[in-house]
């Protein structure tokens, strides 16, 4: 099991420029998130998904897009990149069955965005 | 609303001590869970425990244990004989009932704990 990976590892994007990191699961998690983490902070979510086709909005998703067509991939697009996008990137996964329940998240290892 | 706050942001102590990590949290929910996560220099984050509201028993896990009081909305975390090792930030998160989704948590800003030889 290779868990939660995430492409690439560090990025230097322009400003205005667009890209994409890719996130996939191999735990056969139903959910899985989007995080940003600034330096000194904790984590903010961005979007998430409870399955495939179904997506919805965190705490800080303005400039960001997501898509969820598979189980195991959820990428998230930048459009127009700017500065205060700089960041480290998470994306996550668990378990859930849909009740009251929740399960811990597993992480991927991150990317390290700089936009200038 | 929901939050998380640890007020420790650095703690410092020399191997072998004891220490503690605090966490207070705010939420209206009667059910909810409580995390701990920990990232080390490397920058993953790492599994460390889940405790769900109805459980208020105390977790001992080798070094480290878990005190949850619900009285006081606190999950504080303390790794005993302290090692180099455990030289990471330490972060503490709730289960957010958003958008209908149980699944999403919501992160404390860390605790930095440095453990010096």
């Amino acid at each position: 099991n290779a868990g939660v990976t995430q492409t690439p590892k560090f990025r230097i994007l322009k400003i205005g420029q667009s890209m994409t990191l890719q996130c996939t699961q191999d735990m056969n998690h139903n959910y899985m998130y989007w995080y940003r983490q600034d330096p000194g902070m904790g984590l903010k979510l961005i979007y998430y998904s409870v399955g495939a086709g179904i997506t919805d909005k965190g705490e800080v998703p303005n400039g960001y897009n997501v898509s969820r067509s598979t189980t195991e991939d959820f990428p998230l697009r930048l459009e127009l990149a700017a500065p205060s996008q700089t960041s480290v990137y998470f994306c996550a996964s668990s378990y859930s069955n849909r009740l009251t329940d929740t399960y811990e998240q597993y992480f991927g290892p991150g990317t390290r965005l700089t936009v200038t | 609303a929901q939050k998380v706050t640890q007020a420790q942001t650095e703690i410092s102590v020399v191997e072998k001590e004891d220490v503690t990590l605090d966490c207070v949290y705010e939420t209206r929910d009667t059910t909810y869970y409580l995390f701990w996560y920990k990232q080390p220099p490397s920058g993953e984050l790492v599994f460390l425990i889940r405790r769900n509201s109805f459980d208020e028993q105390n977790e001992i896990s080798g070094r480290y244990s878990w005190n949850f009081q619900k009285s006081t909305s606190s999950f504080n975390f303390t790794i005993t004989a302290s090692q180099v090792v455990d030289s990471a930030v330490y972060f503490c998160a709730l289960s957010a009932n958003y958008g209908g989704s149980q699944g999403n948590l919501i992160f404390g800003k860390g605790t930095k704990l440095s453990v010096k030889p």
